[in-house]
C-alpha cells in the first residue's frame, strides 16, 4: 500500500499569515500517460465529514476560496493557505488515488496562533 | 442537491455485527461508486471498502476482508455495510462517500470522494 506522510502534525498560524502543509507519498502518484498526479486534499472540521478541496494535486474544487492552493509532483506535495482565516481551522488530509487501496495521510491540524 | 444520509449510531458488544445504511439522493445512484471510510476517535481516516451500485462489485481493505460485506439496494438508492465479529478497536465513525467520477464498476479504479454522509458512530463495548 502507498504510505502517505504529512508534516507537520500540527501548526499554529496567525490570522492573515501563510499556512503550509506537506505530504509525501512512499511511491510516485504521477501517471505519465495523462500527466496527472493522483493526489487530493481534504479539510475536516470538528464533528463534520471531510470536504474535498483539491484534486489532481492542484485543482481547486468549485467554490473553494483561491487562498487554497496545491502544488507538487511525483512523491512530494504541498497545500498552502495563503492568508489564514478563522474558518480555515481544521484538520487537513492528503489522499492518494493512484492505486487501490486509497490511502490518507495522518492529518495536519491547523490552528490560530 | 446531492445527499448521503446514514443511519443512526449503534452500540454493540464485542463479537456482534452491525449494519450501517447510506441512502443517496440527488443524482443517478448507479452511476457513481460508494466507498466507506472510518475514523476512530481522535484518529485519521481509514478506507474500509468500495461498492459499485452499477454492478454490485465490491473491494474491501485487507484489514477487513472476511469481516465486512457491502451491498446495495437500487430500488431505494441505498448502500449497506455490515461488519461482523466486532472488536473494541472497531469503535469509530463510519462514513459513506461518493466517488467523484462516473463509474462502470471496474474493480481497482480509485477516485476522490466528493460527497460524504454525516457519519455513523459505532461503539463496541462490553
Amino acid at each position: 500500500d502507498f504510505v502517505m506522510t504529512q508534516s507537520p502534525d500540527s501548526l499554529a498560524v496567525s490570522l492573515g499569515e501563510r499556512a503550509t502543509i506537506n505530504c509525501k507519498s512512499s511511491q510516485s502518484v504521477f501517471y505519465s500517460s495523462n500527466n496527472k498526479n493522483y493526489l487530493a486534499w481534504y479539510q475536516q472540521k470538528p464533528g463534520q465529514p471531510p470536504k474535498l478541496v483539491i484534486y489532481w494535486a492542484s485543482t481547486r474544487v468549485s467554490g473553494v476560496p483561491d487562498r487554497f492552493s496545491g502544488s507538487g509532483s511525483g512523491t512530494d506535495f504541498t497545500l498552502t493557505i495563503s492568508s489564514l482565516r478563522a474558518e480555515d481551522v481544521a484538520v487537513y488530509y492528503c489522499q492518494q488515488y493512484y492505486r487501490t487501496p486509497p490511502t490518507f495521510g495522518q492529518g495536519t491540524k491547523v490552528e490560530i496562533k | 442537491q446531492i445527499h448521503l444520509v446514514q443511519s443512526g449510531g449503534e452500540v454493540k458488544k464485542p463479537g456482534a455485527s452491525v449494519r450501517v445504511s447510506c441512502k443517496a439522493s440527488g443524482y443517478s445512484f448507479t452511476s457513481y461508486s460508494i466507498n466507506w471510510v472510518r475514523q476512530a476517535p481522535g484518529q485519521g481516516l481509514e478506507w474500509v471498502g468500495w461498492l459499485s451500485p452499477y454492478n454490485g462489485n465490491t473491494k474491501y481493505a485487507q484489514n477487513f476482508a472476511g469481516r465486512v460485506t457491502m451491498t446495495t439496494d437500487t430500488s431505494t438508492d441505498t448502500v449497506y455495510m455490515e461488519v461482523r465479529s466486532l472488536r473494541s478497536d472497531d469503535t469509530a465513525v463510519y462514513f459513506c462517500a461518493r466517488e467523484a467520477s462516473m463509474s462502470r464498476g471496474v474493480i481497482g479504479v480509485v477516485d476522490t470522494f466528493d460527497f460524504w454522509g454525516q457519519g455513523t458512530l459505532v461503539t463496541v463495548s462490553s
